[in-house]
């Protein structure tokens, strides 16, 4: 079964509000969670690591006020996507590692519409 | 910094037939970990297969193996009696030891057609 949760699965908006995603480790206190953001027919880009307790640490040319990170938990990291202009309509898909563990568990991907 | 190269946009092939996906990778470290990963059209990514740098070994998973040439920093997986389910997007991905983030490369399109 799944242990990495994200939710919503889609959320359509309009632009200049915003929208909040999150990701949950379902069988494991993630430390580390990271973000990435897949446009069509690309391949996943990292844009940040979502650090438990401190602040997010940001891919070169992600705007750190346009992405909020939160990882208040050992399970739960959110990404607040705020202002949202259509340019930022995407796929937006979080991961987690760990444990005895190398590979990446991800969740099911969050397709962002800005309307 | 890791880099992974995938040269292949697209590739088709026949259900029962074999088929192989190239990947190069980049790295200056020492120990590090390998993926192939499956995004089928649900985009939810799926662990295909992994090897540690360290390992001289091939790793298989059932249909799937890999050619691993570390000198050559080449990755490549190899999908045995192709089945329709395995039409996806693979992505080759690195891994350095001291990080936890994935480098992937642009991605292969597989068709698989009857």
């Amino acid at each position: 079964g799944a242990v990495v949760s994200q939710h919503p699965s889609w959320v359509i908006c309009k632009s200049g509000t915003s929208v909040k995603i999150e990701c949950r480790s379902l069988d494991f206190q993630a430390t580390t969670m990271f973000w990435y953001r897949q446009f069509p027919k690309q391949s996943l880009m990292l844009m940040a690591t979502s650090n438990e307790g401190s602040k997010a640490t940001y891919e070169q040319g992600v705007e750190k006020d346009k992405f909020l990170i939160n990882h208040a938990s050992l399970t739960l990291s959110t990404l607040t996507v705020t202002s949202a202009h259509p340019e930022d309509s995407s796929f937006y898909i979080c991961s987690r590692t760990g444990g005895m563990n190398t590979e990446a568990f991800f969740g099911q991907g969050t397709r962002l519409t800005v309307v | 910094a890791q880099t992974v190269t995938q040269s292949q946009p697209e590739m088709s092939v026949q259900e029962a037939e074999t088929v192989t996906l190239s990947c190069t990778y980049d790295t200056s470290e020492s120990n590090y970990y390998l993926f192939w990963y499956k995004q089928p059209p649900s985009r939810q990514m799926i662990l295909v297969i992994r090897q540690e740098a360290y390992k001289q070994q091939n790793a298989t998973e059932n249909r799937f193996s890999v050619n691993f040439q570390k000198a050559a920093k080449s990755f490549s997986l190899k999908i045995s009696d192709s089945q329709l389910g395995d039409t996806a997007m693979y992505f080759c991905a690195s891994r350095s030891n001291s990080g936890y983030a994935l480098n992937f490369g642009k991605g292969t399109s597989l068709l698989v057609t009857p």
